[in-house]
């Protein structure tokens, strides 16, 4: 089975910088993703961690410690735009035919920028 | 990036009747498609996973013969939601994998908004 836990909600301040955390708990481990997804659309990618370390991709940063079971996203000097909710992922190992597998999403953090 | 569109936005219907969602990949070949329902506050839940060609792959709890799945070309999969009924109601999002893509990462649709009246 899959169990992935984060944060229900976060709120920050325009200009600061926030983590937000995500353990999971997987049968089998094939890559850990970040989405950003605002209210009432799609989720966009964000991030990919399939090996430990961090990622950093301008003012977002993703890193993944395998033997925690641990991820999380830092977000630099945040702006409005930025309050949104924000999924972690799990890509499970399990080989679903034709080159595929699965995510299995947590169930998100609505974070709130605020003035 | 690579796009994915989904078709209708949103669409309201009387209960009973059917629903055809329709997901393109629009400038890449997807060997694979999923499909996802959303309700309100709450995560992503996978439906479907849909192969070109072959029959899709439902997850635990999902009617296959509710939700008819056709994954016809490597750019079109669409969801049939039969007998519509208001608890059906929800966010369908469908994303689909780049062929060849190293990372197998996902490209999400719109989403698609069902009210069942």
């Amino acid at each position: 089975g899959q169990n992935i836990d984060q944060p229900t909600e976060m709120t920050a301040t325009e200009g600061a910088i926030v983590q937000i955390n995500c353990t999971y708990q997987t049968s089998g481990f094939n890559g850990l993703f970040w989405y950003q997804q605002h209210a009432g659309e799609a989720p966009t990618f964000l991030s990919y961690n399939v090996l430990d370390g961090l990622e950093e991709k301008g003012r977002f940063s993703s890193f993944l410690s395998r033997s925690k079971g641990y991820s999380y996203l830092l977000l630099k000097e945040l702006q409005m735009k930025d309050s949104a909710s924000y999924l972690c992922a799990v890509r499970d190992d399990a080989y679903s035919g034709a080159g595929s597998y699965q995510l299995t999403f947590g169930k998100g953090t609505k974070l709130s920028v605020i003035p | 990036g690579a796009v994915v569109s989904q078709h209708p936005s949103w669409v309201i219907c009387k209960s009973g009747t059917s629903v055809k969602i329709e997901c393109r990949s629009l400038d890449f070949q997807a060997t694979t498609m999923f499909w996802y329902r959303q309700f309100p506050k709450q995560s992503l839940m996978l439906m479907a996973t849909s192969n070109e060609g072959s029959k899709a792959t439902y997850e635990q709890g999902v009617e296959k013969d509710k939700f008819l799945i056709n994954h016809a070309s490597l750019t079109l999969s669409t969801l049939t939601v039969t007998s519509a009924h208001p608890e059906d109601s929800s966010f369908y999002i469908c994303s689909a994998r780049v062929l060849g893509e190293l990372n197998n990462e996902q490209f999400f649709g719109p989403g698609t908004r069902l009210t069942v009246l």
